[in-house]
């Protein structure tokens, strides 16, 4: 079956720079990926997702890679502000949506 | 567009017992996936629903179970509860169960189950 790794499992930056985390994936046939945010004692969010016939997205400043070969996808957030304190998922899927397999997180701290 | 609610918020049982948790997805959503999350194992899928049916199957026991009403609202049943089944129990709808560009799910704020 499907494995996704994620890492790092936490990481601090400075309000302004700029964050990154890397999943990988291991189900070749993996065709759709999302990202999900969440914030300490509430429910997961999508933030943004990317489907296997694209190599880019970006939506202000969040932009998800996704490098098939290779079988991995990334989050960067630039300009990160405190706000963007949470928990985030990466998570892959076959058939667009059929059986989600999260990565186990990556706490993400932006200090002021 | 009222989003995912869920009833219980808040859940405590003793091992041994059984419990039910319920799901109403976003009105027009069809398809309703359950989630457990734990702080040792993240975000595990248990089973997801789609026109009453079970359409996709995690790896738990058979103590976990699910329906789905016709309406869409979903119940999930746990039997025989154990000290690891205290999670947060998150369900996550969607408007079909596969489809091109109906992927995304929304999820609901969970019931914090704990076990004693």
């Amino acid at each position: 079956g499907e494995n996704v790794e994620q890492h790092p499992s936490t990481l601090s930056v400075q309000e302004g720079d700029s964050a990154v985390i890397k999943c990988t994936y291991s189900d070749s046939a993996s065709n759709y990926f999302p990202w999900y945010k969440q914030e300490l004692g509430k429910r997961p969010q999508l933030i943004i997702d990317i489907r296997s016939n694209v190599g880019e997205k970006k939506d202000q400043r969040i932009a998800v890679t996704l490098n098939k070969t290779a079988k991995h996808f990334s989050l960067h957030i630039t300009e990160t502000q405190p706000e963007d304190s949470a928990v985030y998922f990466c998570a892959a899927s076959r058939n667009y949506g059929q059986n989600f397999v999260f990565g186990p997180g990556t706490r993400l701290s932006v200090l002021p | 567009k009222a989003g995912v609610t869920q009833t219980p918020r808040y859940l405590i049982k003793t091992r041994g017992q059984q419990v039910t948790l319920s799901c109403s997805p976003i009105s027009g959503h069809r398809s309703v996936s359950w989630y457990q999350q734990t702080p040792g194992q993240g975000l595990q899928f248990l089973f997801e629903y789609f026109s009453e049916t079970q359409r996709n199957k995690g790896n738990f026991p058979g103590r976990f179970s699910g329906r789905q009403f016709s309406n869409s609202r979903s119940e999930m049943n746990v039997s025989t509860l154990e000290l690891g089944d205290s999670a947060l129990y998150l369900c996550a709808s969607r408007r079909t169960w596969t489809a091109w560009g109906q992927e995304t799910q929304y999820f609901g704020p969970g019931t914090r189950l704990l076990v004693l």
